[in-house]
Protein backbone atom coordinates (compact mmCIF):
# COMPACT_ATOMS: atom_id res chain seq x y z
CA UNK A 1 0.00 0.00 0.00
CA UNK A 2 1.00 3.90 -1.01
CA UNK A 3 1.75 5.61 1.85
CA UNK A 4 3.30 9.03 3.30
CA UNK A 5 4.64 9.43 6.94
CA UNK A 6 5.47 13.07 8.07
CA UNK A 7 7.47 13.68 11.55
CA UNK A 8 6.91 15.36 13.65
CA UNK A 9 3.39 15.41 14.27
CA UNK A 10 3.17 18.49 15.59
CA UNK A 11 6.37 21.49 16.80
CA UNK A 12 6.25 24.65 18.71
CA UNK A 13 9.37 26.87 18.66
CA UNK A 14 9.86 30.81 19.22
CA UNK A 15 10.36 33.03 16.58
CA UNK A 16 14.29 32.65 14.91
CA UNK A 17 14.18 29.24 15.31
CA UNK A 18 14.64 26.84 12.43
CA UNK A 19 13.60 24.02 12.14
CA UNK A 20 13.12 20.81 9.73
CA UNK A 21 10.39 19.07 8.68
CA UNK A 22 10.44 15.70 7.43
CA UNK A 23 8.24 13.20 5.00
CA UNK A 24 9.20 9.82 4.23
CA UNK A 25 7.19 7.64 1.67
CA UNK A 26 6.85 4.13 0.63
CA UNK A 27 5.46 3.78 -2.86
CA UNK A 28 5.22 2.23 -6.52
CA UNK A 29 5.98 4.33 -9.05
CA UNK A 30 7.05 7.76 -7.52
CA UNK A 31 6.86 10.69 -10.16
CA UNK A 32 6.99 13.78 -7.76
CA UNK A 33 6.49 15.23 -3.82
CA UNK A 34 5.14 18.22 -3.38
CA UNK A 35 4.97 20.26 0.09
CA UNK A 36 1.92 22.35 0.62
CA UNK A 37 1.37 24.91 3.38
CA UNK A 38 -2.17 25.17 4.97
CA UNK A 39 -3.06 28.09 7.14
CA UNK A 40 -7.00 27.30 7.99
CA UNK A 41 -7.97 26.79 4.66
CA UNK A 42 -7.05 25.00 1.25
CA UNK A 43 -3.59 23.89 0.57
CA UNK A 44 -1.11 26.52 -0.74
CA UNK A 45 1.81 25.05 -2.81
CA UNK A 46 5.23 25.48 -1.68
CA UNK A 47 7.44 22.88 -3.77
CA UNK A 48 7.64 20.63 -6.03
CA UNK A 49 10.30 17.61 -6.45
CA UNK A 50 12.03 15.57 -8.60
CA UNK A 51 15.21 14.86 -8.86
CA UNK A 52 17.52 14.07 -5.37
CA UNK A 53 19.83 16.31 -4.18
CA UNK A 54 18.84 19.42 -5.65
CA UNK A 55 18.12 21.87 -3.13
CA UNK A 56 14.77 24.25 -3.87
CA UNK A 57 14.97 27.27 -2.43
CA UNK A 58 11.98 30.43 -1.73
CA UNK A 59 12.97 33.09 0.74
CA UNK A 60 13.53 31.49 4.46
CA UNK A 61 12.04 27.83 3.15
CA UNK A 62 14.15 25.34 1.48
CA UNK A 63 13.00 21.64 0.50
CA UNK A 64 15.17 18.52 -0.85
CA UNK A 65 14.59 15.21 -1.92
CA UNK A 66 16.38 11.87 -1.56
CA UNK A 67 15.00 9.43 -3.98
CA UNK A 68 17.67 6.46 -2.45
CA UNK A 69 16.55 7.17 0.76
CA UNK A 70 13.23 7.92 -0.10
CA UNK A 71 12.66 10.84 2.19
CA UNK A 72 12.57 14.99 1.67
CA UNK A 73 13.19 17.28 4.21
CA UNK A 74 11.57 20.97 4.27
CA UNK A 75 13.61 23.90 6.61
CA UNK A 76 12.18 26.61 7.69
CA UNK A 77 15.11 29.49 8.72
CA UNK A 78 14.48 32.32 11.04
CA UNK A 79 10.47 30.92 11.78
CA UNK A 80 8.09 33.87 12.08
CA UNK A 81 4.87 33.50 13.57
CA UNK A 82 3.10 33.95 10.27
CA UNK A 83 4.78 30.43 9.86
CA UNK A 84 2.38 28.90 12.04
CA UNK A 85 0.38 26.40 9.71
CA UNK A 86 -0.10 22.84 8.67
CA UNK A 87 2.63 21.63 6.26
CA UNK A 88 1.72 18.79 3.99
CA UNK A 89 3.81 16.20 2.05
CA UNK A 90 2.25 14.62 -0.88
CA UNK A 91 3.55 12.68 -3.47
CA UNK A 92 2.34 12.57 -7.41
CA UNK A 93 1.77 9.18 -8.72
CA UNK A 94 2.36 7.96 -12.26
CA UNK A 95 1.37 4.69 -14.78
CA UNK A 96 -1.90 6.29 -15.77
CA UNK A 97 -3.33 7.50 -12.45
CA UNK A 98 -1.08 10.37 -11.12
CA UNK A 99 -2.87 10.47 -7.90
CA UNK A 100 -1.66 12.04 -5.00
CA UNK A 101 -0.99 10.78 -1.87
CA UNK A 102 -1.23 13.26 1.16
CA UNK A 103 0.87 12.82 4.64
CA UNK A 104 -1.02 13.66 7.49
CA UNK A 105 0.61 16.98 8.04
CA UNK A 106 2.90 18.97 10.53
CA UNK A 107 1.61 21.29 12.71
CA UNK A 108 3.53 24.22 13.41
CA UNK A 109 2.79 26.85 15.74
CA UNK A 110 5.68 29.62 16.27
CA UNK A 111 5.57 31.49 19.03
CA UNK A 112 6.84 35.36 19.67
CA UNK B 1 -8.97 33.13 -13.87
CA UNK B 2 -10.92 32.18 -10.97
CA UNK B 3 -8.77 29.03 -10.68
CA UNK B 4 -10.94 26.32 -8.38
CA UNK B 5 -14.41 27.54 -7.17
CA UNK B 6 -16.52 25.59 -4.52
CA UNK B 7 -20.02 25.66 -3.26
CA UNK B 8 -21.82 25.72 -0.62
CA UNK B 9 -18.99 26.60 1.43
CA UNK B 10 -20.82 25.78 4.69
CA UNK B 11 -23.52 23.22 4.94
CA UNK B 12 -25.46 21.56 7.79
CA UNK B 13 -27.22 18.22 6.82
CA UNK B 14 -29.68 15.88 9.03
CA UNK B 15 -28.60 12.29 9.01
CA UNK B 16 -30.19 10.55 5.52
CA UNK B 17 -30.10 13.69 3.56
CA UNK B 18 -28.34 14.02 0.42
CA UNK B 19 -26.69 17.07 -1.28
CA UNK B 20 -24.49 17.52 -4.47
CA UNK B 21 -21.38 19.38 -3.94
CA UNK B 22 -19.97 21.91 -6.65
CA UNK B 23 -16.61 22.08 -7.73
CA UNK B 24 -15.84 23.71 -11.24
CA UNK B 25 -12.60 25.05 -12.58
CA UNK B 26 -11.42 27.49 -15.32
CA UNK B 27 -7.97 26.57 -16.10
CA UNK B 28 -8.85 23.72 -18.86
CA UNK B 29 -7.20 20.75 -16.17
CA UNK B 30 -7.71 17.41 -16.94
CA UNK B 31 -7.35 16.23 -14.23
CA UNK B 32 -9.50 16.68 -11.17
CA UNK B 33 -10.06 14.99 -7.27
CA UNK B 34 -12.12 15.62 -4.14
CA UNK B 35 -10.49 15.09 -0.79
CA UNK B 36 -11.92 14.82 2.83
CA UNK B 37 -10.07 16.80 5.63
CA UNK B 38 -10.82 15.27 8.96
CA UNK B 39 -9.69 17.76 11.98
CA UNK B 40 -6.00 17.06 12.48
CA UNK B 41 -5.73 14.35 9.59
CA UNK B 42 -4.05 15.38 5.91
CA UNK B 43 -6.13 14.68 3.13
CA UNK B 44 -8.04 11.93 2.36
CA UNK B 45 -8.77 10.62 -1.64
CA UNK B 46 -12.11 10.08 -2.01
CA UNK B 47 -12.62 10.16 -5.66
CA UNK B 48 -10.67 11.20 -8.92
CA UNK B 49 -10.95 11.80 -12.63
CA UNK B 50 -8.48 12.08 -15.64
CA UNK B 51 -10.53 14.06 -18.06
CA UNK B 52 -14.53 14.60 -19.17
CA UNK B 53 -16.33 11.01 -19.22
CA UNK B 54 -13.45 9.13 -16.95
CA UNK B 55 -13.62 8.67 -13.00
CA UNK B 56 -12.46 5.98 -10.25
CA UNK B 57 -12.42 5.65 -6.51
CA UNK B 58 -9.67 6.46 -4.24
CA UNK B 59 -8.85 5.74 -0.81
CA UNK B 60 -12.46 6.09 1.27
CA UNK B 61 -15.43 6.31 -1.76
CA UNK B 62 -18.19 4.71 0.18
CA UNK B 63 -21.20 7.07 0.44
CA UNK B 64 -20.47 8.99 -2.37
CA UNK B 65 -21.00 9.15 -5.93
CA UNK B 66 -19.41 11.73 -8.99
CA UNK B 67 -20.11 12.65 -12.39
CA UNK B 68 -17.72 14.23 -15.24
CA UNK B 69 -19.56 15.80 -17.98
CA UNK B 70 -17.45 18.46 -18.82
CA UNK B 71 -13.73 19.46 -18.26
CA UNK B 72 -14.32 22.14 -15.97
CA UNK B 73 -17.67 20.42 -13.67
CA UNK B 74 -16.42 17.75 -11.14
CA UNK B 75 -19.99 17.19 -8.65
CA UNK B 76 -19.74 15.18 -5.72
CA UNK B 77 -23.02 13.82 -4.65
CA UNK B 78 -23.57 12.15 -0.87
CA UNK B 79 -26.58 9.94 -0.86
CA UNK B 80 -28.15 9.02 2.77
CA UNK B 81 -25.59 11.04 5.05
CA UNK B 82 -24.18 10.22 7.84
CA UNK B 83 -22.40 11.94 10.82
CA UNK B 84 -18.96 9.93 9.87
CA UNK B 85 -19.44 12.65 6.69
CA UNK B 86 -18.78 15.44 8.56
CA UNK B 87 -15.55 17.12 7.33
CA UNK B 88 -14.11 19.14 5.27
CA UNK B 89 -14.48 18.87 1.56
CA UNK B 90 -11.59 19.94 -0.83
CA UNK B 91 -11.82 20.04 -4.55
CA UNK B 92 -8.31 20.17 -6.31
CA UNK B 93 -7.24 20.00 -10.29
CA UNK B 94 -4.15 19.61 -12.05
CA UNK B 95 -2.93 19.59 -15.49
CA UNK B 96 -2.28 16.47 -17.11
CA UNK B 97 0.68 14.04 -16.51
CA UNK B 98 2.56 14.79 -19.70
CA UNK B 99 2.24 18.88 -19.20
CA UNK B 100 5.78 18.98 -17.08
CA UNK B 101 4.33 20.67 -13.62
CA UNK B 102 1.90 18.52 -10.78
CA UNK B 103 1.00 21.52 -8.93
CA UNK B 104 -2.28 20.38 -7.56
CA UNK B 105 -4.89 23.94 -7.47
CA UNK B 106 -7.50 23.37 -4.90
CA UNK B 107 -10.80 25.35 -3.88
CA UNK B 108 -11.24 26.90 -0.99
CA UNK B 109 -13.14 23.85 0.52
CA UNK B 110 -16.91 23.20 1.61
CA UNK B 111 -17.24 22.05 5.71
CA UNK B 112 -20.28 19.92 6.21
CA UNK B 113 -21.41 19.07 9.07
CA UNK B 114 -23.87 16.37 9.43
CA UNK B 115 -26.32 16.30 12.63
Amino acid sequence: EDKVVQSPLSLVVHEGDTVTLNCSYEVTNFRSLLWYKQEKKAPTFLFMLTSSGIEKKSGRLSSILDKKELFSILNITATQTGDSAVYLCAVRLTSGTYKYIFGTGTRLKVLA
Amino acid sequence: NAGVTQTPKFRILKIGQSMTLQCAQDMNHNYMYWYRQDPGMGLKLIYYSVGAGITDKGEVPNGYNVSRSTTEDFPLRLELAAPSQTSVYFCASSPSGTSGTDTQYFGPGTRLTVL
